[in-house]
This record gives structure tokens, C-alpha cells and sequence, in this order.
């Protein structure tokens, strides 16, 4: 059964901390999404990689955000220094354009 | 610039009865459109999609309604049951933001016993 994970599920760190969360995409999807979910705004992507490379960052505020995949198995998503306004759930996801499957998640809260 | 907008945060709906979410869209350009179903405490998971050349897709009790010249797409569950208790997103492809999906706010479906 394979499936999207993320690491951790739930993080409480205080403003100016940095953040950084992991997400392993199922094995062989050559295509992984960030993206974050807010009351206000639902889902907004934040970047996109395909075969590892970067192909869209639009979404994250560059001052502070920073996403990577050192390898084909792990993506990470970085914030520093983290906000109280950064919290928010935040959702990996991996597949083709059309077909993506999310990961369950990590709950951000800055205090 | 909200290109995806769901204008209804909640709807209460009996079961066995129809349950009905809609979606609006701003962006012409758009070609492809999708729903995720959201389970508290997961991921969001894939549930119909529509191509533009299409007005209606149907799965089972889930059909999605398709109106290009409205800018309008709907989602029909029928009949409804407790399990469909959800977030429901719709999502749009296409133009400019190819690769990238563009996410309405969501709607949470509660169905009642």
C-alpha cells in the first residue's frame, strides 16, 4: 500500500525557530507538490519538483521558505525564522499533474 | 486573486438525500478540473474529475456537472451518507498554471442520519 509520508505530523516551535519538515513520496512518482492549508486561503501550493528539480517556488515567500530534495526519496520544505503567521497545516504530495497523492500532513504552530 | 472560489464554507445535508457543492472559476484558461475529498487528520484524496470538453462525469453515487460559459462546475453525491461527511475541494489545471493545481477553499460536507 504504497502512500505519501510526512514527518513530522505535529510541530509547536516558537517565533524565530527554524522549521523543517520531511516528506518521503511514493516510490517511482518523479513529481512531489508542497503545499498549505489555511482557514483563510484552503489550499495554496507553495512549490514544485519534477525529477528532483525545482520547477516552481512562486508560492512561498523566498525570504524565509526554502524547499529541497537532496534525493529522490526526500523533499523537504524549510522556514527560518518561522512566524506565527506560517501556522497552518502543510501537505506534501506526489504523482503526475493530474493524479496527486497527498501525504497526511504537518501541523505547524508558532507561538 | 482567488481563481478558484467555493462560495459555500458548509453544507448540512440529510441522509439519502442529494448533497450538492459548487465551484466557480475566474480563469478561462483552465481545461481540467478536480474534487479531493479531506478526512480530519489526513491528506486530501482524489475523487472525480472533468475534462473541459465535457459537461458531466459520472462514479457511482458522484456525478460532476460541468458549465464552461458559467464558469461553473458542480459536484452531486446521491443519495448522501454519513461517511461523505468531509472537506470537499475542487481544483482547476490549465493556461499558464500547467503542473500546478489551483485549490478553491473547500466545503465541509456534513451529512445527518
Amino acid at each position: 500500500d504504497a502512500r505519501v509520508t510526512q514527518t513530522p505530523r505535529h510541530k509547536v516551535t516558537e517565533m524565530g525557530q527554524e522549521v523543517t519538515m520531511r516528506c518521503q513520496p511514493i516510490l517511482g512518482h518523479n513529481t512531489v507538490f508542497w503545499y498549505r492549508q489555511t482557514m483563510m486561503q484552503g489550499l495554496e501550493l507553495l512549490a514544485y519538483f519534477r525529477n528532483r528539480a525545482p520547477l516552481d517556488d512562486s508560492g512561498m515567500p523566498k525570504d524565509r521558505f526554502s524547499a529541497e530534495m537532496p534525493d529522490a526519496t526526500l523533499a523537504t520544505l524549510k522556514i527560518q525564522p518561522s512566524e506565527p503567521r506560517d501556522s497552518a497545516v502543510y501537505f506534501c504530495a506526489s504523482g503526475s499533474t493530474y493524479e496527486q497523492y497527498f501525504g497526511p500532513g504537518t501541523r505547524l504552530t508558532v507561538t | 486573486d482567488q481563481q478558484v472560489k467555493q462560495n459555500s464554507p458548509s453544507l448540512s445535508v440529510q441522509e439519502g438525500r442529494i448533497s450538492i457543492l459548487n465551484c466557480d472559476y475566474t480563469n478561462s484558461m483552465f481545461d481540467y478540473f478536480l474534487w479531493y475529498k479531506k478526512y480530519p487528520a489526513e491528506g486530501p484524496t482524489f475523487l472525480i474529475s472533468i475534462s473541459s470538453i465535457k459537461d458531466k462525469n459520472e462514479d457511482g453515487r458522484f456525478t460532476v456537472f460541468l458549465n464552461k460559459s458559467a464558469k461553473h462546475l458542480s459536484l452531486h453525491i446521491v443519495p448522501s451518507q454519513p461517511g461523505d461527511s468531509a472537506v470537499y475541494f475542487c481544483a482547476a489545471l490549465g493556461g499558464t498554471s500547467y503542473g500546478k493545481l489551483t485549490f478553491g477553499q473547500g466545503t465541509i460536507l456534513t451529512v445527518h442520519p
